[in-house]
C-alpha cells in the first residue's frame, strides 16, 4: 500500500543547531506540503512543492527551507533552530496542487528546541 | 483574511450519545470544505469533502452538512464510540490560490 512516512518521530535539539526532518511518500504524488501544528492554531503551511526542483514559501516559512530532488522526498531543514520552532510537523502529499483532491498526511514529527 | 472557526474547542460525551461540531468560515471564493479526523499522535485523515452544490454528505456514522449561504458547516456523529475520541478539523479551500485554511479543531472525548 502507498504511504507517507516521516522521520524521526521525535527530536530534541538545542537552539542554533541545524535540523532536518525527512518526509517520504510512495503515492507518486507531484505535490508535497509541510505544515506545523501548534496549540491554539490550525495547521499552518510552511513550504510546498509541485514537482521536482520546484519549491514555494508558505504562510510561515521564515527559518525553514526545503529541497526537492526527486518525487518521493521533501526534507524540511531548520537552518538555526529556535525555541519558537518547537512544534509538531506534518508532511502531506496530494494528486492536486491545492485542496481539490485529498491531502494524505504523515504521522508527524514532534520537535522540541531547548 | 480567510478564517475558519470551530466550536466547541473541546467536548466530552458518553459512549452511544450523538454530538454536533460546528465550523464557520470566511473563505472566499469558496471551493470545497473537508472534515478531517486526527487521532492523538497521528496525522489527519479525511472524513468527507463537500463542494458548493452539496449540502449533506455521510460517511458511516459521520454526517456533514454545508450551508454555503451562511458559510457554516457541521459534523454530526451518531451513536458515538470510544474510537471517535480525536480532534476534528474543518478545512476550507478557496477557489483562488490553491491554498487551504485550517480550523483549530474540536477535541472530542468519548467516555464509557
Amino acid at each position: 500500500d502507498a504511504e507517507i512516512t516521516q522521520s524521526p518521530r521525535h527530536k530534541i535539539t538545542e537552539t542554533g543547531r541545524q535540523v532536518t526532518l525527512a518526509c517520504h511518500q510512495t503515492w507518486n504524488h507531484n505535490n508535497m506540503f509541510w505544515y506545523r501544528q501548534d496549540l491554539g492554531h490550525g495547521l499552518r503551511l510552511i513550504h510546498y512543492s509541485y514537482g521536482v526542483q520546484d519549491t514555494n514559501k508558505g504562510e510561515v516559512s521564515d527559518g525553514y527551507s526545503v529541497s526537492r530532488s526527486n518525487t518521493e522526498d521533501l526534507p524540511l531543514t531548520l537552518e538555526s533552530a529556535a525555541s519558537s520552532q518547537t512544534s509538531v510537523y506534518f508532511c502531506a502529499s496530494s494528486e492536486s496542487p491545492g485542496g481539490a483532491r485529498e491531502q494524505y498526511f504523515g504521522p508527524g514529527t514532534r520537535l522540541t528546541v531547548t | 483574511k480567510n478564517q475558519v472557526e470551530q466550536s466547541p474547542q473541546s467536548l466530552i460525551i458518553l459512549e452511544g450519545k450523538n454530538c454536533t461540531l460546528q465550523c464557520n468560515y470566511t473563505v472566499s471564493p469558496f471551493s470545497n470544505l473537508r472534515w478531517y479526523k486526527q487521532d492523538t499522535g497521528r496525522g489527519p485523515v479525511s472524513l468527507t469533502i463537500m463542494t458548493f452544490s452539496e449540502n449533506t454528505k455521510s460517511n458511516g456514522r459521520y454526517t456533514a452538512t454545508l450551508d454555503a449561504d451562511t458559510k457554516q458547516s457541521s459534523l454530526h456523529i451518531t451513536a458515538s464510540q470510544l474510537s471517535d475520541s480525536a480532534s476534528y478539523i474543518c478545512v476550507v479551500r478557496a477557489n483562488a490560490g490553491n491554498m487551504l485554511t485550517f480550523g483549530g479543531g474540536t477535541r472530542l472525548m468519548v467516555k464509557p
